[in-house]
C-alpha cells in the first residue's frame, strides 16, 4: 500500500513569485508519481508525471517536479507564478505493476495574489 | 483530445432517493473510475473497472454500486441517498497506467 503526504493545505503567494508545493509519500514498492491540478468547477487534468529516466520532470504551464527516491519526494515548482494558477494541486502515485491504482494526496491549495 | 463527460454538474435529490450518475468517455479506454472528492480529504476511489461488466470495490464502497454495460459508460449509482453523500463526485477514465482523464465532476447535494 502506499500513502501520499501533501505537507501544505493552502500555499498564498504574490503574483511573479517562486512557489514550491510539498509531497512525500511513502510506498513498499516502486511508484510512478503525477501531479493534477484542477481549476475552480472543474475536474483534474495532468501537470506532469515521472514515470523513468531524469528526476526532474517539466510539465504544463512552466511547472515542474523533481523526484527524490532518497527523501520520497515528489516537489512541484513554478519559477514565477501567475493570477491564473490558482487552483488546487493534488500529489498522486501508482505503484509499478500490479493494479496500478493511484493514491492521491489532500490536495494543496494555491492562491496567487495580485 | 478525450474527453469525458458527466450527466450533470449539479444535482440536488431528496434523502432515500435513488441517484443515478453518468459518465461517459469517447476514447475507448479500458479503465473507468469514480471518486468523490470532499474537503480536506482529497479523491477517494469509489469503485473502478477494467473492463465491460467488470467492477472492483475502491476504498469507499459502502453505499454505492456501479454499472458497466459498455465500455464508454460507467453509471455509479446511489441506491438510497443520505446526507453523508453530499459530495463532488469525479469520474475518470485511462488506457494505460500511467495518466487518468477526468469529467467535470457531479455536485450532488442530498437533502
Amino acid at each position: 500500500a502506499q500513502s501520499v503526504t501533501q505537507l501544505d493545505s493552502q500555499v498564498p503567494v504574490f503574483e511573479e513569485a517562486p512557489v514550491e508545493l510539498r509531497c512525500n509519500y511513502s510506498s513498499s514498492v516502486s511508484v510512478y508519481l503525477f501531479w493534477y491540478v484542477q481549476y475552480p468547477n472543474q475536474g483534474l487534468q495532468l501537470l506532469l508525471k515521472y514515470l523513468s529516466g531524469s528526476t526532474l520532470v517539466k510539465g504544463i504551464n512552466g511547472f515542474e517536479a523533481e523526484f527524490n527516491k532518497s527523501q520520497t519526494s515528489f516537489h512541484l515548482r513554478k519559477p514565477s507564478v501567475h493570477i491564473s494558477d490558482t487552483a488546487e494541486y493534488f500529489c498522486a502515485v501508482s505503484p509499478r505493476g500490479g493494479s496500478y491504482i493511484p493514491t492521491f494526496g489532500r490536495g494543496t491549495s494555491l492562491i496567487v495574489h495580485p | 483530445d478525450v474527453k469525458v463527460t458527466q450527466s450533470s454538474r449539479y444535482l440536488v435529490k431528496r434523502t432515500g432517493e435513488k441517484v443515478f450518475l453518468e459518465c461517459v468517455q469517447d476514447m475507448d479506454h479500458e479503465n473507468m473510475f469514480w471518486y468523490r472528492q470532499d474537503p480536506g480529504l482529497g479523491l477517494r476511489l469509489i469503485y473502478f473497472s477494467y473492463d465491460v461488466k467488470m467492477k472492483e470495490k475502491g476504498d469507499i464502497p459502502e453505499g454505492y454500486s456501479v454499472s458497466r454495460e459498455k465500455k464508454e459508460r460507467f453509471s455509479l449509482i446511489l441506491e438510497s441517498a443520505s446526507t453523508n453523500q453530499t459530495s463532488m463526485y469525479l469520474c475518470a477514465s485511462e488506457q494505460d497506467p500511467y495518466e487518468q482523464y477526468f469529467g467535470p465532476g457531479t455536485r450532488l447535494t442530498v437533502t
